[in-house]
């Protein structure tokens, strides 16, 4: 069946470090992907998202790639700032279905 | 800008209990959607409404009901609570995702004794 699996976390870092979270999917078809983010105390909110192999997606300094070859949609940004401390997910949408699954969520704490 | 609006935002019930979460947009959406958030396991999908008139099974139904009252409003209701329903439950909507989107409310912290 279609499934996210993304990297356990937490992941702790120092502010103006580079950060991967890893996220990989099984999906039948051609899914769209998403990253949404999670501040404390509330709910998600999409970050960025890519609708088509090789399409790449971008806000907020963070980016992320399409990849069908690896089935792989990596959350990427080059220096985060301690406001970037958040519960990341990674999802993908099965049109067929008309709903997203989420993967199990990525804390994020960066140190000053 | 409200948004997605989800009452009441923390609840605690007694085993056996029943109680109704409420969630309204006022984006004119036409999907809403149930999750339950839990450690480690992320969202899951309870249930969903593509459309007024319409709600579908998610991943995990058991123990819940649900009703789209009209295009603005989808209530999630346990009949009979017990601890494994402790979590923080989030509504959400979109515009029929066509562009992935989803909206989601604040969240609604019920435990269960």
């Amino acid at each position: 069946g279609n499934s996210v699996t993304q990297m356990e976390g937490p992941v702790t870092l120092s502010e103006e470090a580079f950060l991967t979270i890893n996220c990989t999917y099984t999906a039948t078809g051609y899914p769209s992907l998403f990253w949404y983010v999670q501040y404390p105390g509330e709910g998600l909110q999409l970050l960025l998202k890519a609708t088509k192999a090789d399409d790449k997606g971008s806000n907020k300094g963070f980016e992320a790639t399409y990849r069908k070859e690896t089935t792989s949609f990596h959350l990427e940004k080059g220096s985060v700032q301690v406001s970037d401390s958040a519960v990341y997910f990674c999802a993908l949408l099965y049109s067929s279905a008309s709903k997203i699954i989420f993967g199990s969520g990525t804390r994020l704490s960066i140190r000053p | 800008n409200a948004g997605v609006t989800q009452t009441p935002k923390f609840q605690v019930l007694k085993t056996g209990q029943s109680m109704t979460l409420q969630c309204a947009q006022d984006m004119n959406h036409n999907s809403m959607y149930w999750y339950r958030q839990d450690p480690g396991m992320g969202l899951r999908l309870i249930y969903y409404s593509a459309s007024e008139g319409t709600t579908d099974k998610g991943e995990v139904p058991n123990g819940y009901n649900v009703s789209r009252l009209n295009k603005r409003e989808f209530s999630l209701r346990l009949e009979s609570a017990a601890p494994s329903q402790t979590s923080v439950y989030f509504c959400a909507s979109s515009d029929g995702l066509t562009g992935g989107e989803l909206f989601f409310g604040e969240g609604s912290r019920l435990t269960v004794l």
